[in-house]
């Protein structure tokens, strides 16, 4: 049964700061894994998709990288805005389970004047 | 390209009633599946139907069901609603299926 955890939970840093929004995953058979950010109270935006033969996917100051021997994404995202403050979720796609994304439970970001 | 869409927006239905709430995919997508996202257990897959028939299925009760027609279009169907069911119910269309999932700005149901 895949399990997704994302490290930290939240997270807090000044505008025009680099940073690196971790997540893990137990089962390494995937089809890809995609990244998305959620606004409050809103639906769930896709940022970046990765397939599983690829090791990084690129979009503008979004970059993701995947390391699936080792169960691990991240997401970079430099020079950091205040409009980048919302939940960024990761989401693996597992092989056999048709459209079924197993989410993890979201890194909260804020990013301050 | 028109994205994903859910109708109702929002919700108030009494422990007890029925709901059925609606998806309509992004043009041309055949895949439909539906989330429930609450606080306590974060964003959990319920179903998903490709070309009219459901292909995968998460762990809730045989009160939740669904369907899809034959233009893609998806309903789920909630019966003998209890206040655990408030949540936030998002859909997500893809083309076939392990494709880039693109979601709908969910339907907000609570249960009083």
């Amino acid at each position: 049964k895949q399990e997704v955890t994302q490290i930290p939970a939240a997270l807090s840093v000044p505008e025009g700061e680099n940073l690196v929004l971790n997540c893990s995953f137990t089962d390494s058979a995937i089809y890809n894994l995609q990244w998305f950010r959620q606004d409050p109270g809103k639906g769930l935006t896709s940022l970046l998709l990765i397939q599983s033969s690829q090791r990084e996917q690129t979009s503008g100051r979004l970059n993701a990288s995947l390391d699936k021997s080792s169960g691990r994404s991240t997401l970079y995202i430099a020079a950091s805005q205040p409009g980048d403050s919302a939940t960024y979720l990761c989401a693996a796609h597992s092989t056999g389970t048709a459209s079924k994304l197993t989410f993890g439970t979201g890194t909260r970001l804020q990013v301050t004047l | 390209k028109a994205g994903v869409t859910q109708t109702p927006r929002y919700l108030i239905k009494t422990r007890g009633q029925q709901v059925t709430l609606s998806c309509s995919p992004i043009s041309g997508h055949r895949s439909v599946s539906w989330y429930q996202q609450t606080p306590g257990q974060g964003l959990q897959f319920l179903f998903e139907y490709f070309s009219e028939t459901q292909r995968n299925k998460g762990n809730f009760p045989g009160r939740f069901s669904g369907r899809q027609f034959s233009n893609s279009r998806s309903e789920m169907n909630v019966s003998t609603l209890e206040l655990g069911d408030s949540a936030l119910y998002l859909c997500a269309s893809s083309s076939r299926g392990p494709d880039t999932q693109y979601f709908g700005p969910g339907t907000r149901l609570t249960v009083l």
